[in-house]
């Protein structure tokens, strides 16, 4: 199973709407709704963001939305904060019964 | 509040195992799973496989079938990871998490493999 593709790196001024895309195929992405996206900051411990797709857990701002599309899932930051620079991954369940995570996408506040 | 706490920094020579612990509290133990998910230094998270604290039953990514053994202690609320065989390349933090999805995590554990 390889890794979801997502780009090495977005950034954009504070403010601003960033987009992150995390591609995958009809064995993951494509088949199902458990795609979720994780925030990690450097030395910390990974925290997720989005569930389902687009469900954000208690305390998670609104800033933050998912969305799907055939096999390709995309992050939306809007209202950009410093406190946003992190590193973020997308996840998802697979036919073959395991998970996956991206690439991971380094987000830079200009 | 939940919580998954792992256990100490571990160095290792090659050809060693090692076993990381990963303590929960603040929910019911046996109603959600673990999973365990590497990141090498400066690499991506990769996930390792997955154990069910209610039956035991476990999952693996094919890339650690046979180097990985979970195991759980639903008594002790305690979930277990045991890799075997270490070689360098296996310098990473370990992470658990109860799910899916994956939260919260549990703080990570370094393991550093080196002669």
């Amino acid at each position: 199973q390889s890794a979801l593709t997502q780009p090495p790196s977005a950034s954009g001024s504070p403010g601003q709407s960033v987009t992150i895309s995390c591609t995958g195929t009809s064995s993951d992405i494509g088949t199902y709704k458990y795609v979720s996206w994780y925030r990690q900051y450097p030395g910390e411990a990974p925290k997720l963001i989005i569930s389902e797709v687009s469900k954000r857990p208690s305390g998670v701002p609104d800033r933050f939305s998912g969305s799907k599309s055939g096999n390709t899932a995309s992050l939306t930051v809007s209202g950009l904060q410093a406190e946003d620079e992190a590193d973020y991954y997308c996840s998802s369940y697979t036919v073959t019964n395991i998970y996956v995570f991206g690439t991971g996408t380094k987000l830079t506040v200009l | 509040q939940v919580q998954l706490v792992q256990s100490g920094a571990e160095v290792k020579k090659p050809g060693a195992s090692v076993r990381v612990s990963c303590k929960a509290s603040g929910y019911t133990f046996s109603t959600y799973a673990i999973h365990w998910v590497r990141q090498a230094p400066g690499q991506g998270l990769e996930w390792m496989g997955w154990i069910s604290t209610d039956t035991g039953k476990t999952g693996y990514s094919q890339k650690f079938q046979g180097k990985v053994i979970l195991t759980s202690d639903t008594s002790a609320t305690t979930a277990y990871m045991e890799v075997r065989s270490l070689k360098s390349e296996d310098t990473a933090v370990y992470y658990c998490a109860r799910g899916p999805p994956f939260d919260p995590w549990g703080q990570g554990t370094l393991v550093t493999v080196s002669s």
